[in-house]
């Protein structure tokens, strides 16, 4: 299994700040198919990029994901009040499909 | 547009068994992969199944192959998670979600489960 590492755990950020967020696999993601959601607290996840570094319909673009093989980054460039949530990284290249164990951002 | 409903969760006893829901509309299963994930209470993401969009094919979380599965009606557009030999690590929201080749692209708001004696 394709296990996924996520630092730091918490990042603690002002609004107008750059976040950076990494995500560590323990093998190479395949075709980088690394997925990066947002999820605020009492709602489900929101997929925000897919495939490494494409953004889903309707996503800001302050939001960008960067990397290959088994080191992936999403950097939130100007924090909004918004964007404080927590976000998971999650491969998609081989079943099991597996998340990492997600960085908050407050 | 795209809109899933989770239902079917509630209280259960180590043991028992369940089956959950997930009502589609804005769009066909019969096109589309679909997968169940579920979090734990304060806790993270867990996958837990997927079904190929052909219905051929399903693929399963070790921790529940062999006691959940996962299958469709679609004559009614529905995604079901049936599962069994529960425990009380089971506990969580269940979530289903739509996929876009394996990426979950939309998302249900979810259905608790717990699984207590």
């Amino acid at each position: 299994d394709i296990l996924l590492t996520q630092s730091p755990d918490t990042l603690s950020l002002s609004p107008g700040e750059r976040a950076t967020l990494s995500c560590r696999a323990t093998q190479d993601v395949t075709k980088n198919y690394l997925a990066w959601y947002q999820q605020k607290p009492g709602q489900a996840p929101r997929l925000l990029i897919h495939g490494a570094s494409s953004r889903a319909t309707g996503i800001p673009d302050r939001f960008s994901g960067s990397g290959s093989g088994t080191e992936f980054i999403l950097t939130i460039s100007r924090l909004e009040p918004e964007d404080f949530a927590v976000y998971y990284c999650q491969q998609t290249a081989h079943s099991p499909l597996t998340f990492g164990g997600g960085t908050r951002v407050e | 547009q795209v809109q899933l409903v989770e239902s079917g969760g509630g209280v259960v006893q180590p043991g028992g068994s369940l089956r959950l829901s997930c009502a589609a509309s804005g769009f066909s299963l019969s096109t589309n992969f679909m997968q169940w994930v579920r979090q734990t209470p304060g806790k993270g993401l867990e996958w837990l199944a997927l079904l190929q969009k052909d219905g051929s094919y399903q693929y399963y979380a070790e921790s529940v192959k062999g006691r959940f599965t996962i299958s469709r009606d679609l004559s009614k557009n529905t995604l079901h998670l049936e599962m069994n030999d529960l425990r009380p690590d089971d506990t969580a929201v269940y979530y289903c979600a739509k996929g876009t080749g394996w990426v979950a692209d939309y998302w249900g708001q979810g259905t608790l489960v717990s699984v207590s004696s």
